[in-house]
């Protein structure tokens, strides 16, 4: 049974940076046919994704040109997890944060989800 | 980056009734590659459709998808009362994955 455990603070100072941690369990994060992505949730946005690691013979990321310039996810091998880093935040990155994997059967979709992680941006 | 529109924004149903949700988007999807998904108070997304027509694994037949271009619809055949929630659809076939606003599917 494929699971996605998310970890990380809830509360981020604005300017600072928010970073999370996905860990995965029953797949691996260098499986050669899914993807890894995140995804967050806010009233005023609704759900929006943000970008995406991957492993096709070396690694790749995707983001989201709404923050491609702030914006970093990483894998890590050795703990079997990937991470979010979002710089310089504001209020408006205030959202529920979900990781997810996009399956290697099936074109571009979330199957498996994290539990998500209420980030409060606030001082 | 392609738009999605749900209608309508609140759907009130009964239980055994019949559910029909609808997604337009902004410009034709390549392959009808546009998902469904529910979503209930506090918990993470649930993959119900994919490729407009396509059941994710484990969800009940009652669960339809169809439509091309830029006209879906999500059927529920009759409706338990599990069912009802927030139903979102997102277009996947093109890397700037967009979702719609959601439809909330309440009890009468």
């Amino acid at each position: 049974q494929i699971q996605l455990q998310q970890s990380g603070p809830g509360l981020v100072k604005p300017s600072q940076t928010l970073s999370l941690t996905c860990t995965i369990s029953g797949d691996s994060v260098s499986s050669s046919g899914a993807t890894w992505n995140w995804i967050r949730q806010s009233p005023s946005r609704g759900l929006e994704w943000l970008g995406r690691t991957y492993y096709r013979s070396k690694w790749y990321n995707n983001y989201a040109v709404s923050v491609k310039s702030r914006i970093t996810i990483n894998p890590d091998t050795s703990k079997n997890q990937f991470s979010l880093q979002l710089n310089s935040v504001t209020p408006e990155d205030t959202a529920v944060y979900f990781c997810a994997r996009d399956p290697p059967e099936i074109h571009s979709v979330f199957d498996i989800w994290g539990q998500g992680t209420v980030v409060t941006v606030s001082s | 980056e392609i738009a999605l529109t749900q209608s309508p924004g609140i759907l009130s149903l009964s239980p055994g009734e019949r559910a029909t949700l609808s997604c337009r988007t902004s410009q034709s999807i390549n392959n009808n590659y546009l998902a469904w998904y529910q979503q209930k108070l506090g918990q993470a997304p649930r993959l119900l459709i994919y490729g407009a027509s396509s059941r994710a694994t484990g969800i009940p037949d009652r669960f339809s998808g169809s439509g091309s271009g830029t006209d879906f619809t999500l059927t529920i055949s009759r409706l338990e009362p599990e069912d009802f929630a927030v139903y979102y659809c997102q277009q996947h076939g093109d890397i700037l994955f967009t979702f719609g606003p959601g439809t909330k599917l309440e009890i009468k």
